[in-house]
């Protein structure tokens, strides 16, 4: 069946350093790939998404690109911000799948002044 | 906006006891889930329904039961609510059709079951 794998956390930063969260997947046919965010004592919302091979998601600085080749969609930001802290989850649909999304197990991002 | 409202935030309900959490969307949405969100296990489906009236078990469904009388609620019920079930719960919506829809998430039910 479809499957997520998500870097483990937590992950530590500091104000303007650079991100990288690693996502790679299983899943058969070709599915779509998303990153959810998830803000402290809130639900999640849609960071970005990517829906075909090569496309980039990108939203607030974020960004991935959808790897076919390495079944892979890593979330990478140029400089984090301490208001960036929050859980990140990637997530795949697989087309014709009623019950939608995968999830990953999350990676808890925190980032210090 | 795009609104998933979960009626109660923060329950504490005793064991044994027959718990309903309920959901609200306003998108006229078709597709309605209940996800369970544990430390180290991520979102678990619970339950998730297509239509009215139509259900279909997810990956840990047992210990919990699914209402969706009309199309913009879809309510969780616990017949016998245990410790066990503590935990977060996290309703959501989405248009039906391709697997690039935006599934849209409510703000969390916080349960303790003492």
């Amino acid at each position: 069946g479809d499957s997520v794998t998500q870097m483990e956390g937590p992950v530590t930063l500091s104000e303007e350093a650079f991100l990288t969260i690693n996502c790679t997947y299983t899943a058969t046919g070709y599915p779509s790939l998303f990153w959810y965010v998830q803000y402290p004592g809130e639900g999640l919302q849609l960071l970005l998404k990517a829906t075909k091979a090569d496309d980039k998601g990108s939203n607030k600085g974020f960004e991935a690109t959808y790897r076919k080749e390495t079944t892979s969609f890593h979330l990478e930001k140029g400089s984090v911000q301490v208001s960036d802290s929050a859980v990140y989850f990637c997530a795949l649909s697989s087309s014709g799948s009623a019950r939608q999304l995968t999830f990953g197990s999350g990676t808890q991002l925190t980032v210090l002044p | 906006d795009v609104k998933v409202t979960q009626s109660s935030r923060y329950l504490v309900k005793r064991t044994g006891e027959k718990v309903f959490l309920e959901c609200v969307q306003d998108m006229d949405h078709e597709n309605m889930f209940w996800y369970r969100q544990d430390p180290g296990l991520g979102l678990r489906l619970i339950y998730f329904s297509y239509d009215v009236k139509m259900k279909e078990k997810g990956d840990i469904p047992e210990g919990y039961s699914v209402s969706r009388e009309k199309k913009e609620r879809f309510s969780l019920i616990l017949e016998s609510a245990s410790t066990n079930q503590t935990s977060m719960y996290l309703c959501a919506s989405s248009e039906t059709g391709g697997s690039g829809n935006t599934i849209y998430f409510g703000e969390g039910s916080w349960l303790t079951v003492v």
